[in-house]
């Protein structure tokens, strides 16, 4: 299957630090989702990039997708209590027909 | 808007049951249904792939004798987990996509417990 590292597994931060997750493919990528997923929850999609090199912001959250499309970034500025939780990227392979989650990220912040 | 719909949420039975998992998409047409699963603490593994109307694209390792897919119409996916036993134990979740270029939505998913 597919190769996908997330970094890091987890990550504890004081409530107001940044936070960033990286996400790293041994292929090209058609594209490139990111979910969080809620302690007892299931993953809720977040964005999607298509473009090599694309950056796409949402409010606090910073989404970017590497000139190869190999490799993506999820950064969370003054990250927020209800940031917890677990970030995957999720790697689209082929014409959109399969995706592979990546390991995740599980942040956990400090109020 | 994009709601889907799994059950159960949650199964106990004996082993050499089978079990059948619902996924629906409640206000979309899924094109397609991934059914993924999920161990403690650990990432979602995508099992199976299944587009409306044609047999389902397994992942390698994934015995399709055993977890058979059916994907009848846009609106439902089922999983069904024959003759299960203990090591089939796990929690599985089901998304599903509305087509090319969209996202996936996910159903609460299903814990399976097999004694």
């Amino acid at each position: 299957g597919q190769q996908v590292m997330q970094i890091p597994q987890y990550q504890h931060v004081q409530e107001g630090e940044d936070f960033t997750t990286y996400c790293n493919s041994s292929t090209t990528l058609s594209n490139i989702q990111w979910y969080k997923q809620r302690p007892g929850g299931h993953p809720v999609f977040l964005i999607q990039l298509v473009k090599s090199g694309e950056v796409k912001k949402q409010k606090r959250l910073t989404f970017q997708f590497g000139e190869a499309k190999k490799n993506s970034s999820l950064h969370i500025t003054a990250t927020q209590t209800t940031d917890v939780g677990t970030y995957f990227c999720v790697l689209g392979v082929g014409n959109f027909n399969k995706f592979y989650f990546g390991s995740g990220t599980k942040l956990n912040v400090k109020p | 808007g994009a709601v889907v719909s799994q059950h159960p949420s949650r199964v106990i039975c004996k082993s050499g049951t089978s079990v059948k998992i619902e996924c629906r998409s409640l206000d979309f047409q899924a094109t397609t249904m991934f059914w993924y699963r999920q161990f403690p603490k650990q990432s979602l593994m995508l099992m199976a792939t299944s587009n409306e109307g044609s047999k389902a694209t397994y992942e390698q390792g994934v015995e399709k004798d055993k977890f058979l897919i059916n994907h009848a119409s846009l609106t439902l996916s089922t999983l069904t987990v024959t003759s299960a036993h203990p090591e089939d134990s796990s929690f599985y979740i089901c998304s599903a996509s509305g087509g090319r270029d969209q996202p996936q939505h996910f159903g609460d998913g299903t814990r399976l417990s097999i004694l």
